[in-house]
């Protein structure tokens, strides 16, 4: 079965320190994506950045980069140059292949807090 | 306006009441999604819809029933809940259901069953 694990409950980062946080999946299908997104207090699922299983480089955007590893599983979330405004929940999600691509699962994430 | 909006944005209803909670997106999609977030568990994949279809019924009480009349709305109407369905719903949307689809989502309705 599909499954998402996120293993951090919780950290603590100074700002403008960089951090990861990490996600393990596991499927048995080849066709897959990768999601990340940040809920603030606010509650709205705010998407961050794709990884497409068969992506060959790591995808980027802006301060958001994640390190693919598809032998390990794993699809970790690196934030740069933290700030305080990224204080939230992050939450890592994975959408199948298209025989049951109407599902996207969420880990039960990690809350991230920064200290000034 | 905001690509996916939800109202109400807070709910108190009680046991014996029936309510509804609506999504509307602005976005084009096809598909729109309802979530369900408790606390200290993962989101739970509710109901999806595709092009007015419903697609998938991640085994539901049936005291949640939806309704996606048009591409743009969805409601999930509520009725004799109890106090353990008290969560964040979400609603959400994408364009489709490829895998590389990233979906969209509002900003929740916060229900409390008293």
């Amino acid at each position: 079965a599909q499954k998402i694990t996120q293993t951090q409950p919780g950290m603590f980062v100074q700002e403008k320190e960089a951090v990861t946080l990490d996600c393990t999946y596991d499927t048995s299908d080849q066709s897959y994506g990768l999601f990340w997104y940040k809920q603030p207090s606010s509650g709205e699922m705010i998407f961050l950045i794709y990884q497409g299983s068969y992506d060959e480089q790591n995808a980027t955007e802006g301060r958001y980069s994640l390190n693919f590893q598809k032998a390990r599983k794993s699809a970790n979330l690196v934030i740069s140059a933290s700030q305080l405004g990224d204080s939230a929940m992050y939450f890592c999600a994975m959408r199948f292949s298209y025989s049951s691509a109407s599902k996207i699962i969420f880990g039960s994430g990690t809350r991230l807090s920064i200290r000034p | 306006e905001t690509g996916v909006t939800q109202t109400p944005r807070h709910l108190v209803m009680g046991m014996t009441n029936k309510k509804s909670l609506k999504c509307e997106q602005h976005l084009g999609h096809n598909a729109m999604y309802w979530y369900k977030q408790s606390a200290k568990k993962p989101l739970e994949l509710m109901f999806v819809y595709n092009f007015k279809e419903q697609t998938e019924n991640n085994s539901v009480p049936s005291r949640f029933s939806p309704e996606c009349p048009n591409s743009s709305h969805l409601f999930l109407h509520l009725h004799t809940l109890q106090p353990e369905d008290s969560a964040l719903y979400l609603c959400a949307s994408s364009q489709d259901l490829y895998v590389n689809t990233e979906a969209f989502f509002g900003q929740g309705t916060r229900l409390t069953v008293v």
